[in-house]
């Protein structure tokens, strides 16, 4: 079956950075794109960063271009965020998911929490 | 960016109620129109996609329908397990942006 899996949060002061990894198994990981998104504590999903399958394209957020880049090996079977310049507003469980070929967040990781504080 | 705006932000009912959540962009989206529910501490999962077509394995009492601009998802006959916090997604345009979300809490 599909499974993701994050990991790489963490804490970090204002300023520092961080280097989200996310592992796929149970699909064809380079025919899929795949996205980003986050969640604040108590609050509401927010679309991130989005990755086409081969790599191609990519799109960001206003709140983390320039700050944020996504990534992938498809050799691996891997989706990467690396996060630069970090802010306290950061601070968030991040999510990876599959966007499907029916323009659709259909599969979900755990999610992994990162905190940026002081 | 095109903006979601969900309704009602929250919304008290029983098992075995009729609810339904309502949808509205910020400019016409077709029907790239996705629905999401999130449980406390579990990662969302697709319901609806393209405003209507239930994902595999979603259960039948789940409805979505509209197009353009307005959009609904219905529930009927409330389950226990359907307590939770439900987002619509737009898939027309990048940023794919979600909605505020909807707390079904249990009366």
């Amino acid at each position: 079956q599909v499974q993701l899996v994050e990991s790489g949060g963490g804490l970090v002061k204002p300023g520092g950075s961080l280097r989200l990894s996310c592992a796929a198994s149970g699909f064809t990981f380079r025919d899929y794109d795949m996205t980003w998104i986050r969640q604040a504590p108590g609050e509401g999903l927010e679309w991130v960063s989005y990755i086409r399958s081969s790599s191609t394209y990519t799109i960001y957020a206003d709140s983390v271009k320039g700050r944020f880049t996504i990534s992938r090996d498809n050799a691996k079977r891997s989706l990467y965020l690396q996060m630069n310049s970090l802010r306290v507003e950061d601070t968030a469980v991040y999510y990876c998911a599959t966007d499907g070929p029916i323009s659709a967040l259909d599969n979900w990781g755990q999610g992994t929490l990162v905190t940026v504080s002081s | 960016d095109i903006q979601m705006t969900q309704s009602p932000s929250s919304l008290s009912a029983s098992v075995g109620d009729s609810v339904t959540i309502t949808c509205r962009a910020s400019q016409s989206i077709r029907s790239y129109l996705n629905w999401y529910q999130q449980k406390p501490g579990k990662a969302p999962k697709l319901l609806i996609y393209d405003t209507s077509t239930l994902q595999s394995g979603v259960p039948s009492r789940f409805s979505g329908s509209g197009s353009g601009t307005d959009f609904t998802l219905t529930i009927s006959s409330l389950r226990p397990e359907d307590f939770a916090t439900y987002y619509c997604q737009q898939s027309y345009s990048s940023p794919r942006t979600f909605g505020q979300g909807t707390k079904v809490e249990i009366k």
